[in-house]
């Protein structure tokens, strides 16, 4: 999956819980995405970054934080505000104008 | 606003035959168009792009692609499938400026030997 990797491959939830997903590249990219995937509905757009200390929201930011402290890494965070958070997770990177590359995914479960 | 559609959720070919994804767009400029292939539990790879030049794009595992600026549309081609090409397949689109990748909703191929 090409210099992206992303930690845990699987992740539990319990109801009110904050969970972190970790979501790091060596490829020198500045633009870094996470995107939701739910069955049926494709990739949805969650938060992008394409420059240290500066992101913004996607699609359906609600109930997720990020923050873009160094180059390399892109952390998510689900929040307990996040009513349905039950699904895989990918992240993306990407230099200017050209295709991005997929980490291998979270997969979040709420128990 | 950019939008994509794959009008077919699923498509079954026999190993052999040609196979043919379709997607269609929209944007507000020129569009930058891209084809990923995701199997189970697993990240999205990178099979081909338009960028500009040649309307027939050629990607990996022998797949290529027909940009058609008059119909709006980017299908998927490969002239001869195989039982290992069966997976899920999405289409991609952006204008000339840097922003993320909007995303169909993907069609699942499948091919019977």
């Amino acid at each position: 999956d090409g210099g992206i990797t992303q930690s845990p491959k699987y992740l539990f939830r319990k109801e009110g819980q904050n969970v972190t997903l970790s979501c790091e590249q060596n490829l020198n990219h500045d633009a870094m995405y996470w995107y939701r995937q739910d069955p049926g509905q494709g990739l949805r757009l969650i938060y992008y970054s394409q420059i240290v200390n500066d992101f913004q929201k996607g699609d359906i930011a609600e109930g997720y934080s990020v923050s873009r402290e160094k180059k390399e890494s892109f952390p998510l965070t689900v929040t307990s505000a996040q009513k349905n958070p039950t699904a895989f997770y990918l992240c993306a990177s990407s230099s200017v104008y050209n295709e991005q590359f997929f980490g291998p995914g979270t997969r979040l479960t709420v128990l | 606003a950019q939008s994509v559609a794959q009008p077919e959720d699923q498509v079954n070919v026999a190993e052999g035959n040609p196979l043919t994804v379709k997607c269609t767009y929209s944007v507000s400029g020129n569009p930058y168009l891209f084809w990923y292939v995701q199997y189970p539990n697993r990240g999205l790879q990178f099979l081909l792009k338009y960028i500009t030049g040649d309307n027939l794009v050629k990607g990996s595992y022998g797949f290529e692609a027909e940009f058609n600026k008059s119909q709006t549309s980017f299908h998927l081609k490969k002239p001869s499938a195989l039982v290992s090409d069966s997976a899920l397949y999405f289409c991609a689109v952006r204008d000339e400026v840097d922003t993320p990748l909007v995303f169909g909703k993907g069609t699942r191929l499948s091919v019977i030997a």
